[in-house]
C-alpha cells in the first residue's frame, strides 16, 4: 500500500525559532499534499493543501508567512513554522493523494511538536 | 455548513464485546464517508471508504454501514481486541476538490 512519512517524530524546540517537517510519499508520486494540525482530544484541521511545483493553498486563519509550505518534488513536500511560539505546539499530520490512490488520501504518522 | 457529529464522545467496553459507532453529517456535495482508526501520537489509518451508493463495506471485524437518505453512517466493531483501544473518526468527503470534513472522534478503549 501506500506509504507517508513524516521526520521527524516528535521535535523540541526554543520560542523564536524555526523548525522544519518532511513529509514524503515513500511509494508513489503525490499530485497533492495536505498539512492538518491537531490539538489534544481534537479532531485533525487542514492548515493548507499543496500541489507540486505551485504555491500552497491556505485556510482561512492560518498565516502563510508563519507556516512556510513548499512542495518541491513529487515525492516531498515541507512545513517550516517560523519564529515557534509555545501555542504552536500541537500535533502535524501531513497526507497525500495521487490520481492512482483515486479517493484514497493516506496520512503519515505524525510529527509531535513542543515549543518551550 | 459542512459538519460531522460523532457518538459517543467516548466509549468503554470489555474485551470480546462488540461496540457500535455512530456518526450524522451535513456535507454537501456528498463524495464518499471514510472511517479511520488513529492510535494515540499516530497517524489515522483508512478503515473503510463508502461511495454515494454503498450500503455497507466490511474490512475484518469492522463494518461500516451507510445511509445517504438519513446522512448517518456507523463502525460496528466484533469481538474487540486490546488493540482496537484508539480514536475513530468519521469523515466525509466534498465532491470536487479533495475536501474532507472531519468528525471530532470516538475514543475507544478496550480493556481485560
Amino acid at each position: 500500500g501506500a506509504v507517508v512519512s513524516q521526520h521527524p517524530s516528535w521535535v523540541i524546540c526554543k520560542s523564536g525559532t524555526s523548525v522544519k517537517i518532511e513529509c514524503r510519499s515513500l511509494d508513489f508520486q503525490a499530485t497533492t499534499m495536505f498539512w492538518y494540525r491537531q490539538f489534544p482530544k481534537q479532531s485533525l484541521m487542514l492548515m493548507a493543501t499543496s500541489n507540486e511545483g505551485s504555491k500552497a493553498t491556505y485556510e482561512q486563519g492560518v498565516e502563510k508567512d508563519k507556516f512556510l509550505i513548499n512542495h518541491a518534488s513529487l515525492t516531498l513536500s515541507t512545513l517550516t513554522v517560523t519564529s515557534a511560539h509555545p501555542e504552536d505546539s500541537s500535533f502535524y499530520i501531513c497526507s497525500a493523494i495521487t490520481l492512482q490512490t483515486g479517493m484514497e488520501q493516506y496520512f503519515g504518522p505524525g510529527t509531535r511538536l513542543t515549543v518551550t | 455548513k459542512n459538519q460531522v457529529e460523532q457518538s459517543p464522545q467516548s466509549l468503554i467496553i470489555l474485551e470480546g464485546k462488540n461496540c457500535t459507532l455512530q456518526c450524522n453529517y451535513t456535507v454537501s456535495p456528498f463524495s464518499n464517508l471514510r472511517w479511520y482508526k488513529q492510535d494515540t501520537g499516530r497517524g489515522p489509518v483508512s478503515l473503510t471508504i463508502m461511495t454515494f451508493s454503498e450500503n455497507t463495506k466490511s474490512n475484518g471485524r469492522y463494518t461500516a454501514t451507510l445511509d445517504a437518505d438519513t446522512k448517518q453512517s456507523s463502525l460496528h466493531i466484533t469481538a474487540s481486541q486490546l488493540s482496537d483501544s484508539a480514536s475513530y473518526i468519521c469523515v466525509v468527503s466534498v465532491l470536487y476538490g479533495n475536501k474532507l470534513v472531519f468528525g471530532a472522534g470516538t475514543i475507544l478503549r478496550v480493556k481485560s
